[in-house]
């Protein structure tokens, strides 16, 4: 079980703005501001979306937005479109290595 | 520009020794502040980070499978091996290889495409 907790799931419309969390369980992920997200879509390798929990790496449409606060970090999708249906997933470090999330599934309507 | 790619048996039996082999290009493993690390994802689940090697060769590995995983580097080659003993059925997933390096927070930023790792007799 994993100590990055993302809800299974989350959906919204073309246009709709969705949010995804990723709480840490016994850590204060805030606390070292080292947060990345990941987009995978299907039989594909996961695409660096966020990192250093709001930064965006070149090429990241400025739809994608992350933030944070205590023991949760969010990443926000504005705009919604189609082809953000996707999985996708937060990492952080876990002691001396790395933790991902779960994973959330983003359905667009 | 990065680009890693894993390479490795696609089926191994159960108990033996996994070696898989990540080749990369467009960085360096001399540079400070870089590092490669393996992940697995078993079909249908979620992302499991295994290990990691930085450039000056410090090692790192899941709590929960530290005893039975290795990670070794070739600057000359430009490859990072992971070995990983006593294969089980549910050892089986697609592994990535994936860069890391300070300017990017020091988490995963350039991934390989994944290699499946089947474990059955």
């Amino acid at each position: 079980q994993s100590a990055l907790s993302q809800p299974a799931s989350v959906s919204g419309s073309p246009g709709q703005s969705i949010t995804i969390s990723c709480t840490a369980a016994n850590y204060d992920v805030g606390a070292y501001n080292l947060v990345s997200w990941y987009q995978q879509h299907p039989g594909k390798a996961p695409r660096l979306m966020i990192y250093e929990a709001n930064k965006r790496p070149s090429g990241i449409s400025d739809r994608f937005s992350g933030s944070q606060s205590g023991s949760t970090a969010s990443l926000t999708i504005s705009r919604l479109h189609p082809e953000d249906e996707a999985d996708y997933y937060c990492c952080s470090y876990a002691g001396r290595g790395r933790m991902f999330g779960g994973g959330t599934k983003v359905t667009v309507l | 520009q990065i680009t890693l790619k894993e390479s490795g048996p696609a089926l191994v039996k159960p108990t033996q020794t996994l070696t898989l082999t990540c080749t990369f290009s467009g960085f360096s493993l001399n540079t400070p502040g870089v590092g490669v690390d393996w992940i697995r994802q078993p079909p249908g689940k979620a992302l499991e980070w295994l290990a990691l090697i930085y450039w000056d060769d410090d090692r790192r590995f899941s709590p929960s499978l530290r005893g039975r995983l290795s990670i070794t580097r070739d600057t000359s080659k430009n490859q990072v091996v992971l070995t990983m003993t006593n294969m089980a059925p549910v050892d089986t997933a697609t592994y990535y290889c994936a860069r890391s390096a300070y300017e990017y927070g020091d988490l995963p930023d350039s991934w390989g495409q994944g290699t499946l790792v089947t474990v059955s007799s």
